[in-house]
């Protein structure tokens, strides 16, 4: 079935312990996405990447780190999680990068960070 | 970040009845699309505005972009209890998506 998952579906970490959201997509998409949301905050973007090789940072990109070596795969890196990082994490995909088209986003990642 | 604001935050529809939910920007946007998420799930895509006065209809829903291009309107008639989730508006600024805080919509039946 086409679209996007991602690995965990949730997680309890430690605070200080490094911890990489899963995120793929088979639809052949241009642009990938990592939001986090919070409630009464919407969707933030965190880091998102218009092709292959390469990355660029969104609204909230602190803690954060992405990689896109393929197509297909997005991970996001919690390099040492802290307890603001609790959130619902969604992953997302487009044809079209800048905003121009329409996003497919994953089920989501609820982390929460003790 | 572009600031949008959406309006209201809550909205409690009695079942059969219509209503709307606003997002306004003090900038000129060049496109703006609406999500609708359901309780629990993901943000799914519902449509994408980009001419001014655009308007638009999917059903029941009727989606329309200001004249000025800077706000967006989403009227659903005859609410039903499918309708229940959080829509969310995202401008598009500075080439990417921004999304509204959402309107997180509850029906009585």
């Amino acid at each position: 079935i086409a679209g996007i998952t991602q690995a965990p579906t949730s997680q309890i970490l430690a605070a200080g312990r490094r911890m990489t959201l899963r995120c793929t997509q088979d639809m052949r998409h241009n642009a990938m996405y990592w939001y986090r949301q919070d409630l009464g905050l919407g969707l933030r973007l965190i880091h998102y990447s218009n092709t292959a090789g390469t990355t660029g940072k969104g609204e909230v990109p602190d803690g954060y780190s992405v990689s896109r070596a393929n197509t297909d795969d997005f991970p996001l890196t919690l390099a040492s999680a802290v307890p603001s990082q609790t959130s619902v994490y969604f992953c997302a995909s487009s044809e079209r990068d800048g905003g121009r088209g329409e996003q497919f986003f994953g089920p989501g990642t609820r982390l929460t960070v003790l | 970040g572009q600031q949008v604001m959406q309006i209201p935050q809550y909205q409690h529809v009695q079942e059969g009845e219509d209503f709307t939910t606003y997002c306004n920007s003090s900038t000129t946007l060049s496109n703006i699309q609406w999500y609708k998420q359901r309780p629990g799930g993901h943000p799914v895509f519902l449509i994408q505005l980009v001419k001014s006065g655009e308007v638009k209809k999917q059903k029941r829903l009727t989606f329309q972009f200001g004249e000025a291009k800077k706000n967006s309107s989403l009227h659903i008639t005859a609410t039903q209890t499918t309708d229940v989730g959080t829509y969310f508006c995202a401008p598009r600024s500075d080439y990417k998506l921004s999304f509204g805080a959402g309107t997180t919509v509850t029906v009585r039946a």
